[in-house]
């Protein structure tokens, strides 16, 4: 059975940094991209950022580029959104998306998601 | 940068059929893609490749692209169905490879 397990969410103030984490299993972890989607507060879901299998090509929504970086650790099964400079508007439920292939193609599974909150 | 239009919602009665226009520019075949959200869930795959259906998902739910317009359809609606439903678009040729749909919400009388 695939699971996915985000963590690191939390409150932190407007410029600050997180790092959430997403931890696999139920699948061969290396064979398929990996995203991140968020969803903010009554509002319609938004891609973020995907990476492929061997984490070789990252992609970022136009919103985050330059501020999130996306990684993954194929060891430990487990992706990694590193975020900095946070903004009100990046409140928000952050869910990791497991894709259908080596590289983007769509969702097959989905995390719970874990929530973060930027406010001072 | 690039939009992909859903009517905000849809209101069905039980057992009829409900339809969610999904529409943009240059839309490619086989790469739209449906999601079901129900409250305080995470979203789940209904129909991918425009019209290919997950194992699991009931054969009410079907999808068809014509032109530039996807639709999800939900035949035989329940009220289990009512739920915000998304299509997404992928793009392997651009940077930014996904783009969801603004989203419907979908309401059982």
């Amino acid at each position: 059975e695939v699971q996915l397990l985000e963590s690191g969410g939390g409150l932190e103030q407007p410029g600050g940094s997180l790092r959430l984490s997403c931890a696999a299993s139920g699948f061969t972890f290396s064979n398929y991209a990996m995203n991140w989607v968020r969803q903010a507060p009554g509002k319609g879901l938004e891609w973020v950022s995907a990476i492929s299998a061997g984490g070789e090509n990252t992609n970022y929504a136009d919103s985050v580029k330059g501020r999130f970086t996306i990684s993954r650790d194929n060891s430990k099964n487990t992706l990694h959104l590193q975020v900095h400079s946070l903004r009100a508007e990046d409140t928000a439920v952050y869910f990791c998306a497991k894709d259908h292939g080596y590289d983007p193609y769509y969702f097959d599974y989905w995390g719970q998601g874990t929530l973060v909150t930027v406010s001072s | 940068s690039y939009v992909l239009t859903q009517p905000p919602s849809v209101s069905v009665a039980p057992g009829q059929t409900a339809r969610i226009s999904c529409g943009g520019n240059n839309i490619e075949s086989r790469t739209v893609h449906w999601y079901q959200q129900k409250s305080g869930q995470a979203p789940v795959l209904v129909v991918y490749d425009d019209s290919d259906r997950p194992s699991g998902i009931p054969e009410r739910f079907s999808g068809s692209l014509s032109g530039n317009t996807a639709t999800l359809t939900i035949s035989r609606v329940e009220a289990g169905d009512e739920a915000d439903y998304y299509c997404l678009k992928w793009d392997r040729n651009s940077d930014h490879v996904y783009v969801f749909g603004t989203g419907t919400k979908v309401t059982v009388l």
